[in-house]
């Protein structure tokens, strides 16, 4: 099973909005809508942002969104803030013996 | 407030063995499933294992079946992964986490503790 495609990195300006893709296959993203989306800042565990493609946990911050079309899920980030630079990672259950494969991440840094 | 503490981890020769622990709480320990991840430092995160709520249903990922097996001890709110056959590519920061549901898959990990490294080197 290989990890999902994400960008390397993506950078945007306090206020503006960015966008995270993240590419699978139609065995993984594009057949399960049980995609996730973890933040990580160094040195810290990961925290999921959004669930289920698009579903924000409790208490989670509305400036973040997610989709999907095809085998490719997207993060939004609205209303970038300094706070939100951190590496990002999604992740997609794939029915197969290994079960959950995450994506390549994504550095997001705040100009 | 979910609490998932991670130990036993440490430098080990390749082909040895080594346990791994997490003391799970806060939250209703029998109630979810669980999962293991890990992350070569620097480098993305990789799902290792799972098992659900009561321990029968299990999964492994290809890289590590045959060598690593999970476990749970719901008396104790303890989660283990006991790491056979250790290899120089096991080296990483393991890290538990919460499912959130009970059994173990589809999920996600709605709660991950702070990690133990793992180093496999001569």
């Amino acid at each position: 099973q290989s990890a999902l495609t994400q960008p390397a990195s993506v950078s945007g300006s306090p206020g503006q909005s960015i966008t995270i893709s993240c590419t699978g296959t139609s065995s993984d993203i594009g057949f399960y809508n049980y995609v996730s989306w973890y933040q990580q800042h160094p040195g810290k565990a990961p925290k999921v942002m959004i669930y289920d493609v698009s579903n924000r946990p409790s208490g989670g911050s509305d400036r973040f969104s997610g989709s999907k079309s095809g085998n490719t899920a997207s993060l939004t980030i609205s209303g970038l803030q300094a706070e939100d630079e951190a590496d990002y990672y999604c992740a997609s259950y794939t029915g197969s013996s290994t079960s959950y494969v995450f994506g390549t991440g994504t550095k997001v840094t705040v100009l | 407030e979910v609490q998932l503490v991670e130990s036993g981890g440490g430098l080990v020769q390749p082909g040895r063995s080594l346990r791994l622990s997490c003391a799970a709480s806060g939250f209703t320990f029998d109630g979810f499933a669980m999962h293991w991840v890990r992350q070569v430092p620097g480098k993305g995160l990789e799902w290792v294992s799972a098992i659900s709520w009561n321990g029968a249903g299990i999964g492994y990922a290809d890289s590590v079946k045959g060598r690593f097996t999970i476990s749970r001890d719901n008396a104790k709110n303890s989660l283990y992964l006991q790491m056979n056959s250790l290899r120089a590519e096991d080296t990483a920061l393991y890290y538990c986490a919460k499912g959130q549901n009970t059994y173990y898959s589809p999920n996600y990990f709605d709660s991950w503790g702070q990690g133990t490294l793992v180093t496999v080197s001569s």
